[in-house]
């Protein structure tokens, strides 16, 4: 078994829509989750780091699921530079090392 | 701003070259990492360092081996490149004071092995 997963997508949505998708982790016990976004061609960035009671930021809201082991990222209202991949990422056996899953492509069109 | 730069873009060896990828880190981070992305693979870890000449291997060393003489610098090296090594390779480093910490990515070096 993977130790991230992500649902490859890609989800193509309207601008002003709302999009959200999922990603799941192997190891119950791990204690730090991320999403990275990553544009066509270019590094990947961090988006947000994802907290045990869920955290927004703007747009975006992320939200943790231990009891299920995954963490989700839902943007509303997209705009056309909400288009990109999105990585889900675990510090599965906390420590310096992180796991990425493939990431989830997200396109917004007009 | 966090600038981790990396030496190549672009890069076309043949098979059994050495073939050496640099990354270059300004932030005085501890810790610097070397990843592969491949189409549905996502990153895989290669190898990290968590301080100068030390080095630790990640999920994928076979076929790599990494230098770190200065903080600031840690090196990718294949030593006799393999067309299965053609990729993207991102260089990545962390400040080094916790495990919840951001990686910052480098642009990324484009690896093709003919």
């Amino acid at each position: 078994r993977k130790e991230v997963e992500q649902d490859p997508g890609p989800f193509n949505v309207p601008e002003g829509a709302t999009v959200a998708f999922n990603c799941t982790y192997s190891n119950s016990a791990s204690q730090s989750f991320f999403w990275y976004r990553q544009d066509c061609r270019k590094e990947p960035k961090l988006l947000m780091s994802v907290y045990s009671s869920g955290n927004e930021d703007g747009r975006f809201t992320a939200q943790l699921n231990r009891a299920s082991q995954y963490i989700s990222l839902l943007i509303r209202d997209s705009k056309l530079s909400d288009s990109a991949t999105y990585l889900c990422v675990v510090n599965v056996f906390n420590d310096y090392k992180l796991s990425f899953g493939a990431g989830t492509t997200v396109t917004v069109r007009a | 701003d966090v600038k981790v730069t990396q030496s190549s873009r672009y890069l076309v060896k043949r098979t059994g070259e050495k073939v050496f990828l640099e990354c270059v880190q300004d932030m005085d981070h501890e810790n610097m990492f070397w990843y592969r992305q491949d189409p549905g693979l996502g990153l895989r870890l290669i190898y990290f360092s968590y301080d100068v000449k030390m080095k630790e291997k990640g999920d994928i060393p076979e076929g790599y081996s990494v230098s770190r003489e200065k903080k600031e610098r840690f090196s990718l090296i294949l030593e006799s490149a393999s067309t299965n090594q053609t990729s993207m390779y991102l260089c990545a480093s962390s400040l080094g004071q916790g495990t919840s910490e951001t990686q910052y990515f480098g642009p990324g070096t484009r690896l093709l092995v003919l």
